[in-house]
């Protein structure tokens, strides 16, 4: 069964330094996401992505964070200068008619 | 704007025992709404979906819900749960798209459900 992939499963790094998340979507979708999820918080939306442009952005989402689906295959989140409340498992997705969700990244930045 | 309410932050049950998670929804259109599973340090696994089809979907692992539109409701139920049940749950529902490109979710906050032997 095709699945949603995410690299890397951890990535620990200091405040001012940027990260790239990486996500593999199913291959025969056409809109993707990110969500987050801070520990003990609900999930929330970050950004959706179609037609290699952005379509809807949350107010989490600023100027330090952008997408990128580079190739055909990945699609990345970058955050420019983290910072420590950016701490929290970040998820992918990508859909048809449901979303199907990867298995997370979780960031830590200290 | 969507926005979703779990009744019950924590839910335990006795192996056996019937499973009953709540979930109420608001929307301005009508909704496509989901039930996602996430196990301790793991992903978000979709348990079922409800897409304006049948109001009583039935998903994985013999859960199943249904749909009222009367109640603004869509209730996880599973007959009798297994100790592999114990996992946080979340409800979600559709936000309405815009040109058909925006299919983002909104969360509820989740009911952690533990299942005693």
């Amino acid at each position: 069964e095709p699945e949603v992939t995410q690299t890397p499963s951890h990535q620990v790094t200091q405040m001012g330094q940027e990260v790239i998340l990486r996500c593999v979507p199913i291959s025969n979708h056409l809109y993707f996401y990110w969500y987050r999820q801070i520990l003990g918080q609900k999930v929330e939306f970050l950004v959706s992505f179609y037609n290699n442009e952005i379509s809807e952005k949350s107010e989490i989402f600023d100027d330090q964070f952008s997408v990128e689906r580079p190739d055909g295959s990945n699609f990345t989140l970058k955050i420019r200068s983290t910072k420590l409340e950016d701490s929290a498992m970040y998820f992918c997705a990508s859909s048809e008619r449901a979303q199907y969700f990867g298995p997370g990244t979780r960031l830590t930045v200290l | 704007a969507q926005s979703v309410t779990q009744l019950g932050s924590h839910v335990s049950v006795s192996e056996g025992a019937l499973v009953l998670l709540r979930c109420n929804y608001s929307s301005s259109v009508p909704p496509y709404l989901f039930w996602y599973v996430q196990y301790p340090n793991q992903g978000l696994q979709l348990l079922l979906k409800y897409t304006s089809a049948a109001t009583l979907v039935k998903g994985i692992n013999g859960f199943e819900a249904e749909f009222k539109k009367s109640e603004t409701s869509f209730h996880l139920t599973k007959p009798s749960a297994h100790m592999s049940d114990a996992a946080e749950y979340f409800c979600a529902v559709r936000a309405e798209g815009s040109g058909g490109s925006n299919y983002k979710l909104t969360f509820g906050k989740g009911t952690l459900l533990t299942v005693n032997p």
